[in-house]
């Protein structure tokens, strides 16, 4: 069963924007959360992760907020270039082996 | 530094054959998974390894599917006799972690496109 529900299903954002995708958990026993992105043709790649004790972290242009509370974590990725249109998916793990992925989203940013 | 590499890339088969994917860890990772991907069902887990010893096959659709890892540096999942609903993406990953409640990054391979016909 889907645990972890993505959306939006496809985006599109202007170069310079900002991309925002969001995702929201049921099970309260996950503790990591991590965001991958995968080109066309390649397996998925680890893009940043958090664990529920911080509200928000940043790497460069990317950066998780998440909300304990309303079990909900978001990808934002700032001045959006057309090298990151891709497929990202969020996912969810409380142990090492059942981690639950979203459906996927397939950003794509306009030059 | 060497990822996680699976082979073949593509397989294209017809229904009833035998397939085998191949899949080498990174040097060093101590937990291996083989994942399937459908634009039906996105990425679900089929079967997890943890120091050559499999630990949750609960994913694995039936019993035409079987997977083995003989040693740290090698994994193969066989599905016999294929039929056409197992074409799909099958992904292999690695992870080194000190336990089982200890959620590290998963590194994919690059995948096998399978197609049986």
């Amino acid at each position: 069963q889907q645990q972890v529900k993505q959306s939006p299903q496809s985006l599109i954002v202007q170069k310079g924007g900002i991309s925002i995708i969001n995702c929201a958990y049921e099970n309260t026993a996950f503790d990591y959360f991590p965001w991958y992105q995968q080109f066309p043709g390649k397996g998925p790649a680890l893009l940043i992760a958090i664990r529920p004790d911080v509200s928000e972290k940043k790497e460069g242009r990317f950066t998780i907020s998440f909300n304990k509370s309303a079990k909900q974590f978001s990808l934002h990725i700032m001045d959006s270039q057309p090298g990151d249109s891709a497929t990202y998916f969020c996912a969810a793990s409380w142990n090492n082996n059942d981690m639950r992925f979203g459906a996927g989203t397939r950003l794509t940013v306009k030059p | 530094d060497a990822g996680v590499i699976q082979s073949p890339r593509h397989e294209v088969t017809e229904m009833g054959q035998e397939v085998t994917l191949r899949c080498k860890p990174i040097s060093g990772h101590n937990s291996l998974f083989w994942y399937r991907q459908t634009m039906m069902r996105g990425l679900e887990l089929l079967i997890y390894f943890n120091n050559n010893v499999p630990i949750d096959d609960s994913g694995m659709p039936e019993d035409r599917f079987s997977a083995k890892m003989p040693n740290a540096s090698f994994s193969t999942l066989k599905i016999q006799p294929s039929e056409p609903r197992d074409s799909a993406v099958y992904f292999c990953a690695s992870s080194f972690s000190l336990s089982s409640q200890d959620n590290q990054p998963q590194h994919f391979g690059d995948g096998t496109r399978l197609s049986i016909l």
